[in-house]
């Protein structure tokens, strides 16, 4: 079955602008969790969505926000892009059913902030 | 809160060699603890986890062991080969009411010829 899409691959922003990155889950996973990679700072959770709702926000301003929609695809919105944003930004899905809680990321949207 | 020291930063071993890589996470009530690994320009990928009623489990040259008393649970590398090479990451999650994944800081491993 197709694994975890994220779209696009890699995005040039401006500083100021705003940016929406996509994330289509393995099918029948429900959860959705967006992460942020820099070298500095390793993996950090951003926000996890379960059925449209979102249940767990990391610590990050509210320039970062997120949704899911009801066939469980996600996307995240960057506003007010800031050099510090350039990043590449993971989608993971997961099936969150008891016994299987482990979670397939995407190949991740590379963002560079100029 | 939720924090997971992961130990060591860098890792070079022979190839044939074994590896061991260590995490010691804070929350008491965590109950699931993968590990991924990512190569260079690629996602992270789950090679193995183990979930807190269970003390150890092995697949092929890699197993978990875990620790909930001292809270710290270990990545094991048994034969290593150079295709192991990546940086490996130890997480953990407090399931139930919403998951949320932590991560450790990542161990770059590199298995020399």
């Amino acid at each position: 079955k197709a694994g975890v899409t994220q779209t696009p691959r890699y995005l040039i922003k401006t500083r100021g602008q705003q940016v929406t990155l996509s994330c289509s889950p393995i099918s029948g996973h429900r959860s959705v969790s967006w992460y942020q990679q820099t070298p500095g700072q390793g993996l950090q959770f951003l926000f996890e969505y379960f059925s449209e709702t979102q249940r767990n926000k990391g610590n990050f301003p509210g320039r970062f926000s997120g949704r899911q929609f009801s066939n469980s695809r996600s996307e995240m919105n960057v506003s007010t892009l800031e050099l510090g944003d350039s990043a590449l930004y993971l989608c993971a899905s997961s099936l969150d059913s008891p016994g299987h809680y482990g979670y397939t990321f995407g190949s991740g949207t590379r963002l560079t902030v100029v | 809160g939720e924090n997971v020291e992961q130990h060591p930063s860098t890792l070079s071993v022979q190839e044939g060699d074994s590896a061991v890589i260590k995490c010691t996470y804070s929350d008491s009530a965590s109950n699931y603890f993968p590990w991924y690994k990512q190569e260079l320009g690629k996602r992270p990928q789950l090679i193995i986890d183990i979930r807190s009623n269970v003390g150890e489990k092995k697949d092929q040259r890699i197993a978990v062991t875990l620790n909930k008393t001292a809270k710290h649970f270990s990545l094991h590398i048994t034969e290593t080969q150079p295709e192991d090479s990546a940086v490996y990451f130890c997480a953990f999650i407090l399931t139930g009411g919403g998951n949320k994944l932590t991560f450790g800081t990542g161990t770059q491993l590199k298995v020399e010829l």
